[in-house]
């Protein structure tokens, strides 16, 4: 199975700042990446596919890139809705994995 | 519109058997496969298997093979995910989801998500 390797673990942060989290595959995907934001209680909702395709409705703040074996996701300028914890995903193989999530926490 | 309707919470004793329901409507059932993840509590997605409700073929991570069973019955609608003797370990948050596959040999990405079913196991 691919393995996905998400960075860091948490982050903590205030309104307005730039965030980056990094995901790293353990072969190469391709741009076979998604990203999803997960708040307490809900269930996780799509953010970005294909590495750097914006789901519908998602605000511009939200930005994707990569290839191959590395990826990030940028949050340009993080507001109050953005705490959260964020997972990558890659669908390179029809057995999906998940990173291990990162939690962004109000600094 | 899309929605993927998980049934209720559950709470079973070690050993007892348990089947949880996940209802597709507002798309064609058929043109997606499930899949199920699991949360177990204050973790990570984990990625139990799939099925293709077309023709009920399913696959399962490794992690999983043998402990769940992954079933559909797509004159209703309906995705399934079974056990047949629970453990304590099994207490968590289970995901229904939704994906098409993007290229022969790949998975995709979930644009739906069930509201998820919590199970609770318990002496």
């Amino acid at each position: 199975d691919i393995q996905m390797t998400q960075s860091p673990s948490t982050l903590s942060a205030s309104v307005g700042d730039r965030v980056t989290i990094t995901c790293r595959a353990s072969q190469s995907i391709s741009s076979w990446l998604a990203w999803y934001q997960q708040k307490p209680g809900k269930a996780p909702k799509l953010l970005i596919y294909k590495a750097s395709s914006l789901e519908s409705g998602v605000p511009s703040r939200f930005s994707g890139s990569g290839s191959g074996t590395e990826f990030t996701l940028t949050i340009s300028s993080l507001q109050p809705d953005d705490f959260a914890t964020y997972y990558c995903q890659q669908y390179n193989s029809y057995s999906l994995t998940f990173g291990g999530g990162t939690k962004v926490e109000i600094k | 519109e899309v929605q993927l309707v998980q049934s209720g919470a559950e709470v079973k004793k070690p050993g007892e058997s348990l089947r949880i329901s996940c209802k597709g409507s507002g798309y064609s059932f058929t043109s997606y496969w499930i899949s199920w993840v699991r949360q177990m509590p204050g973790k990570g997605l984990e990625w139990m298997g799939r099925i293709d409700p077309s023709d009920s073929y399913t696959n399962y991570s490794p992690s999983f093979q043998g402990h769940v069973t992954i079933s559909a019955d797509k004159s209703i609608s309906t995705a399934y995910l079974q056990w047949s003797s629970l453990k304590a370990s099994d207490t968590a948050m289970y995901y229904c989801a939704r994906y098409e596959q993007q290229l022969v040999g790949s998975g995709g990405f979930v644009d739906y998500w069930g509201q998820g079913t919590l199970v609770t196991v318990s002496s």
